[in-house]
């Protein structure tokens, strides 16, 4: 079953603009992953925040943890074509290995 | 390239056949898991190794699908009869124990069965 929820489903921004998504989970987590996926291939790593950290960065992107809400939010600023995919996130959730991905967001930046 | 690599990248198959697929995971890592996503989804866990032991597996793993990853480096996945509900990318990831389990996956297999 699949814990994570994207939302939203579907976002299109003209590039230079700020991309924003939320993931919404269930259960008690350790930590909490970001993927990106273009269209047909693997998913490409993005950042990993964990569950005692509130905030971090990674060159453009912005992640945010809120474990009181069992929510994180992915902000990509200054958006580029190249951002066009679809973004997981993925819940490492406590005493388990497996992640638990939700349906993803599939973002469009228009030029 | 010292990524995780899957072979093959393609697959399409007749109803009934069998197919196998390969992962070769990051070479230091210890875990390995099978990850299966369909269209518009997330991927799904299907099963994991730590060396050469296979730890869980998910209900989603029917019979007809079995795993192995005989020396502790790379997997095979094997779909025995293969059905069209198996159509499918098949990913694998790998981990290493005590790095936050951050799992990075390789390229996937597509397999469509026709």
């Amino acid at each position: 079953s699949q814990q994570g929820e994207e939302d939203p489903q579907a976002l299109s921004i003209q590039e230079g603009e700020n991309a924003t998504m939320n993931c919404s989970y269930k259960t008690s987590i350790n930590n909490l992953q970001w993927y990106r996926q273009n269209s047909g291939r693997g998913l490409v790593h993005l950042i990993l925040i964990r569950s005692n950290e509130r905030e971090k960065h990674s060159g453009r992107l912005r992640v945010t943890l809120d474990t009181s809400k069992k929510s994180s939010s992915l902000l990509i600023t200054a958006s580029r074509a190249a951002d066009t995919a679809s973004y997981f996130c993925a819940t490492d959730p406590s005493n388990d290995y497996k992640l638990s991905f939700g349906a993803g967001t599939t973002v469009t930046v228009r030029a | 390239d010292t990524g995780v690599s899957q072979d093959p990248r393609h697959k399409i198959t007749k109803r009934g056949q069998n197919v196998t697929f390969r992962c070769d995971p990051i070479s230091e890592h210890n875990r390995l898991y099978w990850y299966r996503q369909t269209l518009g989804q997330g991927p799904e866990f299907l099963t994991y190794f730590q060396n050469e032991a296979q730890l869980e597996k998910s209900r989603l793993l029917s019979d007809r699908f079995s795993a192995e990853r005989p020396k502790g480096s790379f997997s095979t996945l094997e779909i025995q009869r293969t059905e069209q509900g198996d159509s499918a990318m098949y990913l694998c990831a790998s981990s290493l124990v005590d790095q936050d389990n951050e799992q990075f996956f390789g390229p996937g297999t597509r397999l469509t069965v026709l």
